[in-house]
């Protein structure tokens, strides 16, 4: 079975200040997708970046980018210009490439809040 | 992506009472998904909802305590049966498609919060 794990429960950065959140899995599979999910205290889970395995390039999405490792079994997420919109809870997430559906399911980790300071 | 809307957004429950809590998409959409967070958890996973066939529920969660329905390709329920303390909880669905963009990329609903007195 997949595992997901964010070991840091918490981090603080200083608005429009870079900040890396940590996640690492373990897997079987040669071919999975990973994600980054936020979830501001409106609960609502938000998709923030995807990062196909077989990719070598590290998925960009405007202030969000990630470095990907997959030898290593590493997925951060880097934060650039942080604001103050970017206080959440982050997510890293696994998923098995499976056309047929069947392992279709999202593992989680265990998620990193993340305050800003003004 | 897709538009996701779920009702109620939140309530109040007495034990032993059951909540049906409803899942509305947009367009249609193949997977359907339905998972618990438990206060300040992360996301598990209660159960695969798939239009056309029982649900497929994980390792904990019985069909019996999560019934659940997928009558068409843009709506679930989720139903809490029997409700105790314990199962208060965030209860979120979320789709994925098959074809077209964004495949094999999970969207969120804005989650049911649920308490159970």
């Amino acid at each position: 079975a997949q595992t997901v794990t964010q070991s840091q429960p918490e981090m603080s950065v200083q608005e429009a200040e870079t900040v890396t959140l940590s996640c690492t899995y373990d897997t079987s599979e040669s071919d999975y997708y990973l994600f980054w999910y936020k979830q501001p205290p409106s609960r609502q889970m938000i998709l923030v970046i995807r990062q196909e395995a077989y990719k070598q390039q590290n998925a960009t999405e405007n202030r969000f980018s990630v470095n990907f490792q997959k030898a290593a079994k590493s997925f951060s997420l880097k934060i650039s210009d942080s604001q103050l919109g970017d206080a959440a809870m982050y997510f890293c997430a696994y998923r098995s490439d499976d056309y047929t559906g069947a392992n279709s399911k999202l593992t989680f980790g265990k998620g990193i809040t993340l305050s800003v300071r003004p | 992506s897709a538009v996701i809307s779920q009702k109620p957004s939140r309530d109040i429950c007495q034990r032993g009472t059951s909540l049906t809590i409803q899942c509305q998409v947009d367009s249609q959409v193949t997977m359907m998904f339905w998972y618990r967070q438990q206060p300040g958890q992360s996301l598990t996973l209660i159960a695969t909802a798939n239009q056309g066939s029982e649900a497929t529920y994980e390792s904990g969660f019985v069909i019996d305590k999560f019934p659940i329905s997928r009558p068409n390709l843009t709506f679930s329920t989720l139903t809490v049966s029997n409700m105790s303390p314990e199962d208060s909880s965030i209860y979120l669905c979320s789709v994925e498609r098959t074809s077209g963009t964004s495949t094999d990329t999970q969207y969120f609903g804005p989650g049911t919060r649920l308490t159970v007195l």
